[in-house]
């Protein structure tokens, strides 16, 4: 079984801030990982996934994040925060060994910007 | 425009009414997933479809009913639902999810 965890509820930074939004994953097998991002009373949309290939991505928005397997994390960044970054973020997984894989997703963290 | 599209937006209902929410992808996705998502409460996922053919429904009241006529479209059926569950609807969908889902932007439903 797969899960994920998104410690907090709620982180709150200043414009022009580092944003930092953790994700730690469990996965029996190598994962898939993905952040989303929704803004109120819309849907999910995707900033950016890890499909094995190089561990840094990078993503819309200026957002990215890094795949460390020795640490199970997938944590997401962004070097300066903007105001129109506060949202909820989703960090999710994926398995790699059905024929239909299911997306885990955490509960989600919000962000808010400080001006 | 994600790609996934939901109507209603809004809706309104009474407890004793039915109604039906919309869902329609042309991406060419295999798969497509209702969820809820409550107030301060985790996404849940309520029902998959892969290629026209439920293949998870977990522990979803019967007031819910689902419905996938062909691979592009997927409804949800309601009737006498609960104050409990007006909430954010969306409809997902994907191919083998392997990649990631697009969601549609949701249907805000009050049961009053």
């Amino acid at each position: 079984a797969q899960s994920v965890t998104q410690l907090g509820s709620h982180v709150s930074v200043s414009e022009g801030a580092l944003v930092l939004l953790r994700c730690n994953y469990s996965s029996s097998v190598p994962p898939y990982l993905f952040w989303y991002v929704q803004y109120p009373n819309q849907g999910l949309q995707l900033l950016l996934k890890y499909t094995s290939a190089a561990t840094l991505v990078k993503g819309i928005n200026g957002f990215e994040a890094e795949f460390k397997k020795s640490e199970t994390s997938f944590h997401l960044t962004k070097p300066s925060a903007h105001m129109s970054d506060a949202a909820e973020y989703f960090c999710a997984v994926s398995d790699v060994s059905g024929a239909n894989s299911k997306l885990t997703f955490g509960k989600g963290i919000t962000l808010s910007v400080r001006p | 425009e994600t790609g996934v599209t939901q109507t209603p937006r809004h809706l309104v209902m009474g407890m004793t009414n039915k109604k039906s929410l919309k869902c329609e992808q042309h991406l060419g996705h295999n798969a497509m997933y209702w969820y809820k998502q409550s107030a301060k409460k985790p996404l849940e996922l309520m029902f998959v479809y892969s290629l026209e053919e439920r293949v998870e429904n977990n522990s979803v009241p019967s007031r819910f009913s689902p419905e996938c006529p062909n691979s592009s479209h997927l409804f949800l059926h309601l009737h006498t639902l609960q104050p409990e569950d007006s909430a954010l609807y969306l409809c997902a969908s994907s191919h083998t999810g392997l990649y990631g889902y697009t969601f549609g932007s949701g249907t805000r439903l009050t049961v009053v």
